[in-house]
């Protein structure tokens, strides 16, 4: 069935490492997105990109990295300079560049320790 | 960043009440998303919404994209248990590729 995976559902990690999140989609789209939930606010854009091997910083980049170098996958890196780095993570994606709808993968939850 | 006021912020009904919730933007913009998130999960796409007026209905759900184009609501009907949840809009902004997403409205049912 195509979808949008991410893995893992739960992380935790040390203060002051760094953390790979993986996020893979199958439905052939092209703009992928990155987004910050905190418990009882809304989602926050952190990194989005509309093409292989071009992305965008959102609202809240800082202390975040990503990567775009396949069509299905962009994984986001969450830096030591993140300073408050526990949160819930989703990756999303949307048919084409102009963005019209966009589909959310299951969510991975970050906890620093 | 860009806001979008959503309201309320929790609903507290009991089984089969009807719901009703909004966001409302000083902006204005070019399409409307209704979202449905259960704890621990993603958000579910429910509605899409692209025309200034235009009424949608997917099941006991009804979302219209305000005339101004700068507000939306989402109407349920006759909630059921498994309606609960948080339910956010998103609004995509002239010209711009992301999304502004509200707060999220939280619902609970009482049976």
């Amino acid at each position: 069935d195509g979808g949008i995976t991410q893995s893992p559902k739960y992380l935790f990690r040390k203060e002051g490492q760094n953390v790979t999140l993986s996020c893979e989609q199958n439905l052939n789209h092209d703009a992928m997105y990155w987004y910050r939930q905190d418990p009882g606010q809304g989602l926050r854009l952190i990194y989005y990109s509309q093409i292989v091997n071009d992305f965008q910083k959102g609202d809240i980049a800082e202390g975040y990295s990503v990567s775009r170098e396949k069509k299905e996958s962009f994984p986001l890196t969450v830096t030591s300079a993140q300073k408050n780095p526990t949160a819930f993570y989703l990756c999303a994606s949307s048919p084409d560049r102009v963005l019209t709808e966009a589909f959310f993968g299951q969510g991975t939850r970050l906890t620093v320790v | 960043g860009q806001q979008l006021n959503q309201s309320p912020q929790s609903m507290f009904i009991q089984e089969g009440e009807d719901v009703s919730m909004n966001c409302t933007s000083s902006s204005i913009f070019n399409t409307w998303l209704w979202y449905k998130q259960d704890p621990g999960e993603g958000p579910v796409l429910l509605i899409a919404l692209y025309k200034a007026g235009e009424l949608t209905s997917n099941g006991r759900l009804t979302a219209q994209f305000g005339i101004t184009r700068k507000d939306s609501f989402l109407n349920i009907s006759a909630s059921i248990p498994s309606d609960v949840g948080i339910y956010f809009c998103a609004g995509q902004l002239g010209g711009a590729q992301k999304l502004v997403f509200g707060q999220g409205t939280r619902l609970t049912i009482n049976p």
